[in-house]
């Protein structure tokens, strides 16, 4: 069965630090990974997703992700934080066999110290 | 188009009760998806539909667990006879399938409390 880890459950950051948020899934067929975030009163967000292609995908505000196929992770970059990058955010995969069920990790509260 | 609506946003019942869940999805979506989110927890697949079929349904819903999606477009939850372990977001996402490619849009949620 699918599974996703998100090995950092809290990271508390000052702004303009750098940002790199884990994420490994396990299924060894094709995948579309995904990074989503929820910011303090909203509902889940698309930051980025990955489908085929340039394994580095860009998405909203300045945030990145690669793709890395032999180490079955997909882990989320920001090369200098904000304060309003404080949020909650969440790995995502879903394989491409024609079910598309997402399946999600369990989420990193990401907090950045203004 | 407004996004994702979900109804109502929150609900406080009695355990023992029923409570039942609305979800408007994107209007082209024929795609829709319930989850279940708990406190420090990512959201919990429950089941999906496509138009109007259900194609797959969690372990995690039981009998006292019904979904419909009549007409392919607005879909219900209901919860048969709480219990407080029901307690949490109730999270319905639609999306449009693309040449294999498929992205959630979420709502808001419905959160149930269940005393």
């Amino acid at each position: 069965a699918q599974s996703v880890s998100q090995h950092n459950h809290h990271v508390i950051l000052s702004e303009a630090a750098s940002l790199e948020l884990g994420c490994n899934y396990s299924y060894g067929g094709t995948v579309n990974l995904f990074w989503y975030v929820q910011y303090p009163g909203q509902h889940l967000q698309l930051l980025l997703k990955y489908f085929s292609g340039d394994p580095l995908v860009k998405g909203i505000k300045g945030f990145e992700a690669e793709f890395i196929k032999s180490k079955f992770s997909f882990n989320l970059r920001k090369p200098s934080v904000q304060w309003s990058d404080t949020a909650e955010y969440f790995c995502a995969v879903t394989d491409t066999s024609g079910t598309y069920k997402y399946i999600f990790g369990t989420g990193t509260r990401l907090k950045v110290l203004a | 188009d407004t996004g994702v609506s979900q109804n109502p946003r929150h609900k406080i019942t009695k355990r023992g009760q029923n409570v039942t869940f609305r979800c408007d999805p994107i209007s082209e979506h024929n795609r829709l998806y319930w989850y279940r989110q708990t406190l420090g927890q990512g959201p919990e697949f429950l089941t999906y539909f496509q138009n109007e079929a259900q194609l797959e349904k969690s372990r995690l819903l039981s009998d006292r667990f019904s979904a419909e999606r009549p007409k392919g477009s607005f879909s219900t939850l209901e919860i048969q006879r709480t219990e407080q372990g029901d307690s949490a977001m109730y999270l319905c996402a639609s999306s449009l399938e693309e040449s294999g490619a498929n992205v959630l849009t979420f709502g808001a949620g419905s959160r149930l409390t269940v005393l």
